[in-house]
């Protein structure tokens, strides 16, 4: 089982369009949990860092579900430069520090 | 540039040779990763270190694999008979603890 389990997608969208991604992790001691954007043949780049409290970060809001083991991520008012993948993330400390990836999630705005 | 770099960007190899690849992280970072990613997958760990200590190895790194982080400072990823399999983007990543990692531009292998 993986740790981190995406939809890849793809989702296409109009622009102005709001669009929601799930995220599943396996292990419950996951204590670190974030949002990052990949383009294309680029490396992945911080978008946001998920609390538990949830955290929002201009039109990006990102919850976080410990009791069901969900990350989202909403993206409001979508942009064409929104056009990118998605990867979630968790952060593991008790085996260890190693950082888990999901596949990512495909998303397209369109004019 | 104050970023994570790697060298070289691209490199192109025959089956069975060796290649080694450099990652410099951001100076005040005493953690740097080591990632693989192939086309559609998200990053797969490799090997962590906190400063020179390898901390960490995935059952991914066979023995063809090695790094090494000696100073503590940049770190090399060695791939020993090179097969086909090991093309992929290798990516590199520092951090300080507790903290989001930040990613070098990647290293893509290509073995023919």
């Amino acid at each position: 089982r993986k740790e981190v389990e995406q939809d890849p997608g793809p989702f296409n969208v109009p622009e102005g369009a709001t669009v929601a991604f799930n995220c599943t992790y396996s292990n419950s001691a996951s204590q670190s949990f974030f949002w990052y954007r990949q383009d294309c043949r680029k490396e992945p780049k911080l978008l946001m860092s998920v609390y538990s409290s949830g955290n929002e970060d201009g039109r990006f809001t990102a919850q976080l579900n410990r009791a069901s083991q969900y990350i989202s991520l909403l993206i409001r008012d979508s942009k064409l430069s929104d056009s990118a993948t998605y990867l979630c993330v968790v952060n593991i400390f008790i085996t260890g520090n190693q950082f888990y990836f999901g596949t990512g999630t495909s998303l397209t705005v369109i004019p | 540039d104050t970023g994570v770099s790697q060298d070289p960007r691209h490199k192109i190899t025959k089956r069975g040779q060796n290649v080694t690849f450099r990652c410099d992280p951001i100076s005040e970072h005493n953690r740097l990763y080591w990632y693989r990613q192939t086309l559609g997958q998200g990053p797969e760990f490799l090997t962590y270190f906190q400063n020179e200590a390898q901390l960490e190895k995935s059952r991914l790194l066979s023995d063809r694999f090695s790094a090494e982080r000696p100073k503590g400072s940049f770190s090399t990823l060695e791939i020993q008979r090179t097969e086909q399999g090991d093309s992929a983007m290798y990516l590199c990543a520092s951090s300080t603890p507790g903290v989001e990692q930040y990613f070098g531009p990647g290293t893509r292998l290509t073995v023919t």
